[in-house]
């Protein structure tokens, strides 16, 4: 399974854009790169996933250049309620039997 | 999508004794799997529960003090036996219909271990 690393934690205020990137030097050509968030109190929800290029929707888009050893989480004018922690995935999930292999992830905190 | 509930959403025990955690998933699921995850840390993949077969368990996990059950698509349990205090963590079940798709989270159960 290939290592993510990510900041551990970052800052920002409402209404900015927020890019977080993970590196993932080692990633295998069957990986998928998925992100998670995690509210307190709550379990994980499926924020984005992709493969190479850029994937958008509704809540985020997921950038990541040709080598694809990174990739970079966009949220766009984030509000207060966007304050979570967000885990960058990266695996064959296809051949791993699904299972999610979490790193530590980035503590995003957006004060007014 | 699927909805999870996870029963107690908390509980504290005594040393020595086991606590058994139920997942309830509201539509049939493929997968459902056990994690653990520490205050302030992040989450760990306990095993994979499996219908009608035996759990299969990460590294540092074992069936002896993890047992886990799954009976059908839609539920499973996880129990924490001989519990000690270092088992004192929150305890999440998740589940998906297939690999690559999303996974869905119950709310987790918080164990305190006295």
């Amino acid at each position: 399974l290939a290592k993510t690393t990510q900041p551990i934690s970052m800052d920002s205020y409402e209404g900015q854009e927020v890019n977080i990137t993970c590196s993932h030097n080692n990633i295998a050509t069957n990986d998928y790169i998925t992100w998670y968030q995690q509210f307190p109190s709550q379990g994980p929800r499926f924020i984005i996933q992709g493969y190479k290029t850029k994937v958008t929707n509704e809540v985020a888009s997921l950038f990541i250049p040709a080598d694809r050893k990174s990739s970079t989480l966009s949220l766009p004018r984030v509000s207060l309620s966007d304050t979570a922690v967000y885990y960058c995935l990266v695996g064959g999930f296809y051949n791993q039997g699904g299972k999610l292999i979490f790193g530590q992830g980035t503590e995003l905190s957006v004060k007014p | 999508s699927a909805v999870i509930s996870q029963k107690p959403s908390r509980d504290i025990c005594q040393r020595g004794t086991s606590l058994t955690i139920q997942c309830q998933v509201d539509s049939q699921v493929t997968m459902m799997f056990w994690y653990r995850q520490q205050p302030g840390q992040s989450l760990t993949l306990i095993a994979t529960a499996n219908q009608g077969s035996e759990a299969t368990y990460e590294s540092g996990f074992v069936i002896d003090k993890f047992p886990i059950s799954r009976p059908n698509l839609t539920f499973s349990t996880l129990t924490v036996s001989n519990m000690s205090p270092e088992d004192s963590s929150i305890y999440l079940c998740s589940a998906g219909q297939a690999p690559g798709n999303e996974q869905f989270f119950g709310p987790g159960t918080r164990l305190t271990v006295l």
